[in-house]
């Protein structure tokens, strides 16, 4: 079925530096989103991506449809203490129904101030 | 700011034992979601759910599981006779029928025994 692969799995960094977290499938998908989760809560929704090769902004945060359609990226910039948590991607890839999306493994995010 | 509302926050029941996890969408979506997340593992997709019945579903949710909106407002799972490895956060979304745009809500924690 359908799989995304999320890299790297883990990152510490240090409050300031940018930081930058791949999602990767072997099938096409329609949409990527990428999702903040913080301990103890449901995922956030940060941005949504329609377009392959749409660049999308959300204050400190990029995020790009990777023109292929299988692939995703998610930059933040200027880290701060409370970028702490798993960043998400989830898509819904061609062939299914809109009502269908699936999440990558995520990327847990340290930040030492 | 409109939310998902949950309930039970954290339910404690024995294996074997019926459990239903409640879900308050937020008010003026359309489309329904269950999905799971064992401690430390991805979220996972259970069920989608539109115009009163199941869009898709995937092959965790059996026979054991079942959704239904009694009265319009509520979204319940039902999961019939629980197993060890039904223990695990269940997170309820909805969404107003943007692709893939869904919002959380906080979970609930079952832990069977």
């Amino acid at each position: 079925g359908q799989q995304l692969n999320q890299s790297p799995q883990s990152m510490f960094i240090q409050e300031g530096e940018d930081v930058s977290m791949n999602c990767t499938s072997s099938s096409i998908f329609n949409t990527w989103l990428w999702y903040k989760q913080d301990p103890g809560e449901g995922p956030v929704l940060l941005i949504a991506l329609y377009k392959a090769g749409e660049l999308t902004s959300n204050g400190r945060l990029t995020a790009q449809f990777g023109i292929t359609r299988k692939d995703s990226f998610l930059n933040i910039s200027a880290s701060i203490p409370s970028d702490v948590g798993i960043y998400f991607c989830a898509g819904q890839s061609q062939g299914t129904s809109y009502d269908k999306v699936i999440f990558g493994p995520g990327t847990s995010l340290s930040v030492i101030p | 700011e409109p939310e998902v509302t949950q309930t039970p926050s954290h339910q404690v029941t024995q294996m074997g034992q019926e459990v239903i996890l409640r879900c308050v969408p937020i008010s003026n979506h359309l489309y329904f979601y269950w999905y799971r997340q064992i401690l430390g593992q991805k979220v996972e997709f259970l069920v989608s759910f539109y115009n009163n019945e199941i869009s898709e579903k995937s092959e965790i949710f059996d026979d054991q599981f079942s959704v239904e909106r009694p009265d319009g407002s509520n979204f319940t799972l039902k999961i019939r006779s629980t197993k060890l490895e039904d223990s695990a956060m269940y997170f309820c979304a909805s969404s107003a029928g943007g692709i893939g745009e869904l919002f959380f809500g906080e979970g609930s924690r079952l832990t069977v025994l």
